[in-house]
């Protein structure tokens, strides 16, 4: 099983600002099948990327995944009021594995 | 619009039993593989069980393997939980998920592209 960490556990920001959120896999993620979805209080989560690093569709071009093998990022450039929410990192290239989230809380 | 309609939730005691439902719409639902993943209060997502298109292959997390069975019936859009042997900690809410399209080079690949609004469930005496 393929165990992924994530952090911070928190970060605080203000709105205009860049974010950064890091996904650390315990194995080295086969083909970078590694996805971020994004979750708001109350709501089902929505994927932000898949592959890494391409955006599913209708996703801002302010958010940006980058990595591979076990070390991932997920940005967002220039974070909006809507963007505060939790971010959870997910590997399917073993048995599907969520990492434990990122709230990304306003400042 | 792809749309997913969770059912089948509530209250059961330890050792009880439940079937959840999801129903389908907006899309070739045999085509795609479908999911269910769960998300204790104010835990993280934890994925339970996968099914491919067709019906013919099922994976399943440690977790729930021999106690949780998951089909689909494709003649009515619908993918199903069947949970037995519930426990305390398989309180969650419960989301079906649907997978990507299927891609010859690649296979079938376990990420969500759409969601549920999630089922309750909830195991106590």
């Amino acid at each position: 099983e393929i165990v992924l960490t994530q952090s911070p556990g928190t970060l605080s920001l203000s709105p205009g600002e860049r974010a950064t959120l890091s996904c650390r896999a315990s194995q080295s993620v086969t083909s970078s099948y590694l996805a971020w979805y994004q979750q708001k209080p109350g709501q089902a989560p929505r994927l932000l990327i898949y592959s890494a690093s391409s955006r599913a569709t209708g996703i801002p071009d302010r958010f940006s995944g980058s990595g591979s093998g076990t070390d991932f990022t997920l940005t967002i450039s220039r974070l909006e009021p809507e963007d505060f929410a939790v971010y959870y990192c997910q590997q399917y290239g073993s048995s599907p594995f969520f990492g434990g989230g990122t709230k990304v809380e306003i400042k | 619009e792809v749309q997913l309609l969770e059912s089948g939730g509530g209250l059961v005691q330890p050792g009880g039993s439940l079937r959840l439902s999801c129903a389908a719409s907006g899309f070739t639902f045999s085509s795609y593989a479908m999911s269910w993943v769960r998300q204790a209060p104010g835990k993280g997502l934890e994925w339970v069980s996968v099914i491919r298109g067709s019906g013919s292959s099922t994976y399943y997390a440690d977790f729930v393997k021999g106690r949780f069975t998951i089909s689909r019936d494709n003649s009515k859009n619908t993918l199903y939980l069947q949970m037995n042997s519930l426990r305390a900690e398989d309180t969650a809410v419960y989301y079906c998920a649907k997978g990507p399209p299927y891609n010859i080079l690649t296979g079938f690949l376990y990420y969500f592209d759409y969601w549920g609004q999630g089922i309750l469930v909830t195991v106590s005496s």
